[in-house]
C-alpha cells in the first residue's frame, strides 16, 4: 500500500535553515502537503505543490518535490523559535490524504 | 470566514459506552473527512463524506461510523467504546472537487477510562 516516511527529529540552531524530508510511495497523487501540528493544536497547512511542479516558494518556506525519487522536502529559512512544531507531510489519494509520521523541529537558541 | 468547528473539544467516556462526535465544515465547504491520531498509529484515515454520501473509508472496526447531513455538517459515531479509541479525533473540511487545500478543526480529544 502507499507509504510515507520521515524523520522523526530534526535540531536546529536559530537562525539557521531546516531542511525536513519525505519519501513516498504512491506517485499518483495531485498535491502534496505539509503540515504543521502545535502542541495540543490540530492541523495547520502550512504549504502545498501540485504534482507537476519541482519548486514552490512562499515566504520563508521553500517546497522541493523530485518525482524521479519520490521525495518531498521542506526549507525553512532563518528558523525561529515559533517554528517549534511537528511537520507532517501529506498526499492525496482516493478522497484521502495519506501521512507521514511527523519530524518534531527542536530550535536550540 | 469561519474554520472549522468540532464540538465537544474533549469528552471523557467509560469502556462500553459509545460517544458522537460533529464537525461544522467551513461555509461552502461539501466534503468532511475524518482522522484518528494517536502517538503510536499517527494521523490513521477514518472516512470521507460529500454531499451526504461517503466516498472513501479507512481500516477502522464497523464501531466506527459516520454521516454526513444536508447542511454538510458531519458527526462520526463510536459505540462499544476501547481504551484503545482514546485519541485525538480530527475532521478536515474542503471542497470536495480535486481541489488542493484541507482546512482541519482543532480536534475532538478522546478519554477512554
Amino acid at each position: 500500500g502507499e507509504d510515507v516516511e520521515q524523520s522523526l527529529f530534526l535540531s536546529v540552531r536559530e537562525g539557521d535553515s531546516s531542511v525536513i524530508n519525505c519519501t513516498y510511495t504512491d506517485s499518483s497523487s495531485t498535491y502534496l502537503y505539509w503540515y504543521k501540528q502545535e502542541p495540543g493544536a490540530g492541523l495547520q497547512l502550512l504549504t502545498y505543490i501540485f504534482s507537476n511542479m519541482d519548486m514552490k516558494q512562499d515566504q520563508r518556506l521553500t517546497v522541493l518535490l523530485n518525482k524521479k525519487d519520490k521525495h518531498l522536502s521542506l526549507r525553512i529559512a532563518d528558523t525561529q523559535t515559533g517554528d517549534s512544531a511537528i511537520y507532517f507531510c501529506a498526499f492525496d489519494s482516493n478522497y484521502q490524504l495519506i501521512w507521514g509520521a511527523g519530524t518534531k523541529l527542536i530550535i536550540k537558541p | 470566514k469561519a474554520g472549522v468547528t468540532q464540538t465537544p473539544r474533549y469528552l471523557i467516556k467509560t469502556r462500553g459506552q459509545q460517544v458522537t462526535l460533529s464537525c461544522s465544515p467551513i461555509s461552502g465547504h461539501r466534503s468532511v473527512s475524518w482522522y484518528q491520531q494517536t502517538p503510536g498509529q499517527g494521523l490513521q484515515f477514518l472516512f470521507e463524506y460529500f454531499s451526504e454520501t461517503q466516498r472513501n473509508k479507512g481500516n477502522f472496526p464497523g464501531r466506527f461510523s459516520g454521516r454526513q447531513f444536508s447542511n454538510s455538517r458531519s458527526e462520526m459515531n463510536v459505540s462499544t467504546l476501547e481504551l484503545g479509541d482514546s485519541a485525538l479525533y480530527l475532521c478536515a473540511s474542503s471542497l470536495g472537487d480535486g481541489s488542493y487545500g484541507y482546512t482541519f478543526g482543532s480536534g475532538t480529544r478522546l478519554t477512554v477510562v
